[in-house]
């Protein structure tokens, strides 16, 4: 399975652009990027996801290399609200066919005032 | 649309004691999924349902029993507690499967 590689914690003050950078440099061609965050522990809120294109919505931007061995979640303008833990997530076909997600540690992400 | 639900939010149990914790959700979804989150980590696949009627092992199965009960809910039992039990318990569903999930709000779960 791909796994996802994180840093621990970031901080970003507010009002500026969070970019979270994210490795899975074992990704398959058809395993796609998803980004979730998780608020004081309350259950994981889907923020984006792509396979290869970089991908935009009203949440956040997401970038991913050519290759497809990192990806960078963008949070253009960082709130106080947008404090979480922030999962790189692979999701993976399984040998039987079904689909699975790959939850790593995530980042905690702190945005200071 | 209240999306996923998960009854009850926190319960403590002693070991060897038994509890099913539920799950429902209101999008017409057609997978479910269990996971669990100990301290500091992400998340772990216990079970899922693919489909009404159907059931499968994730990543961590051993301690635990799934009922996909209908369309709407999906329950997971613990017949008999264990200290290692003590997590927090994420129910999730998507349309299909290759579908982004919904998570609900989890249920606080520890075992003396």
């Amino acid at each position: 399975d791909a796994k996802t590689t994180q840093p621990t914690s970031m901080d970003c003050a507010e009002g500026r652009a969070a970019n979270l950078p994210c490795n899975h440099s074992t990704i398959s061609g058809n395993e796609y990027v998803y980004w979730y965050r998780q608020i004081h522990s309350q259950g994981p809120q889907y923020i984006i996801h792509g396979l290869k294109n970089n991908e935009t919505n009203e949440m956040a931007s997401l970038i991913i290399t050519e290759d497809r061995k990192s990806s960078t979640l963008i949070l253009p303008h960082a709130t106080l609200r947008d404090t979480a833990v922030y999962y790189c997530i692979v999701r993976v076909v399984t040998t039987s066919g079904t689909y699975k997600y790959i939850f790593g540690t995530g980042t905690r992400l702190k945005v200071l005032a | 649309n209240a999306g996923v639900t998960q009854t009850p939010k926190f319960q403590v149990l002693k070991t060897g004691q038994s509890m099913t914790l539920q799950c429902a959700q209101d999008m017409n979804h057609n997978s479910m999924y269990w996971y669990r989150q100990d301290p500091g980590m992400g998340l772990r696949l216990i079970y899922y349902s693919a489909s009404e009627g159907t059931t499968d092992k994730g990543e961590v199965p051993n301690g635990y029993n799934v009922s996909r009960l209908n369309k709407r809910e999906f329950s997971l039992r613990l017949e008999s507690a264990a200290p290692s039990q003590t997590s927090v318990y994420f129910c999730a569903s998507n349309l299909a499967e290759q579908e982004t999930q919904y998570f609900g709000p989890g249920t606080r779960l520890l075992v003396l």
